[in-house]
């Protein structure tokens, strides 16, 4: 597609339910990241994927949380038992590649979804 | 650890002035970017400018610009003749690149910029 699609734009839900954030990133993009942006907050890294693989799980607060990407292009950020304190916006964004020491691999982000646990 | 700093959680400016945004740095990095990103209400973030360390010559987009010192690591954001469209959060964002390669942006807390008409 042209740009970062993420869906749901808002998702809310109960304590201890399980959800799911899908992200589509632009057509070709081996990279894809997933950050999460609290109430007042700049984004913090949770994920990056380079194809299919996690090649850096290092941002995931914990066990709770899970991502996949199963045939490289979208997606799936999952996250089991949701608590009040993972309500944020969760973003996702895309690059051509995700390394490179000769050009920096701009990030194209996309418009992030509200998860909101009450 | 490589952390980014915005000392001025809120500013304002007069349309059609002209407006400078803070932000520092820490890294023991030598090959790093440097980025700042607008986030309108639409929450997207959006690419304003970038810079490579290695290029002494501060970068420009027509009317955003930065004063990059590099020994203070400081990049700060200067917006001229601003505009309406302007008003939003800017955030400050670093990446260094390592032998192993490097994929994680971090951000500074942002400078929510509102512009006056």
């Amino acid at each position: 597609g042209a740009g970062v699609s993420q869906t749901p734009s808002n998702k809310v839900t109960e304590k201890g339910k399980y959800v799911e954030l899908r992200c589509d990133p632009i057509s070709g993009h081996t990279a894809l990241y997933w950050y999460r942006q609290s109430l007042g907050q700049g984004p913090e890294f949770l994920i990056y994927f380079q194809g299919t693989g996690a090649a850096d799980d290092s941002g995931l607060p914990n066990d709770r949380f899970f991502a996949v990407r199963p045939e490289g292009s979208v997606s799936t950020l999952k996250i089991q038992r949701t608590e009040r304190g993972d309500s944020a916006v969760y973003l996702c964004a895309s690059s051509p590649t995700g390394t490179s020491s000769s050009g920096a691999n701009v990030l194209t982000f996309g418009a992030g979804s509200r998860l909101t646990v009450l | 650890a490589q952390t980014v700093t915005q000392s001025q959680p809120e500013m304002s400016v007069q349309e059609a002035e002209t407006v400078t945004l803070s932000c520092t740095y820490d890294t023991s990095e030598s090959n790093y970017y440097l980025f700042w990103y607008k986030q309108p209400p639409s929450r997207q973030m959006i690419l304003v400018i970038r810079q490579e360390a290695y290029k002494q010559q501060n970068a420009t987009e027509n009317r955003f610009s930065v004063n990059f010192q590099k020994a203070a690591k400081s990049f700060s954001l200067k917006i001229s003749d601003s505009q309406l469209g302007d008003t939003a959060m800017y955030f400050c964002a670093f990446i260094a690149y390592s032998g192993a390669g490097s994929y994680q942006l971090t951000f500074g807390k942002g400078t929510k910029l509102s512009v006056i008409p």
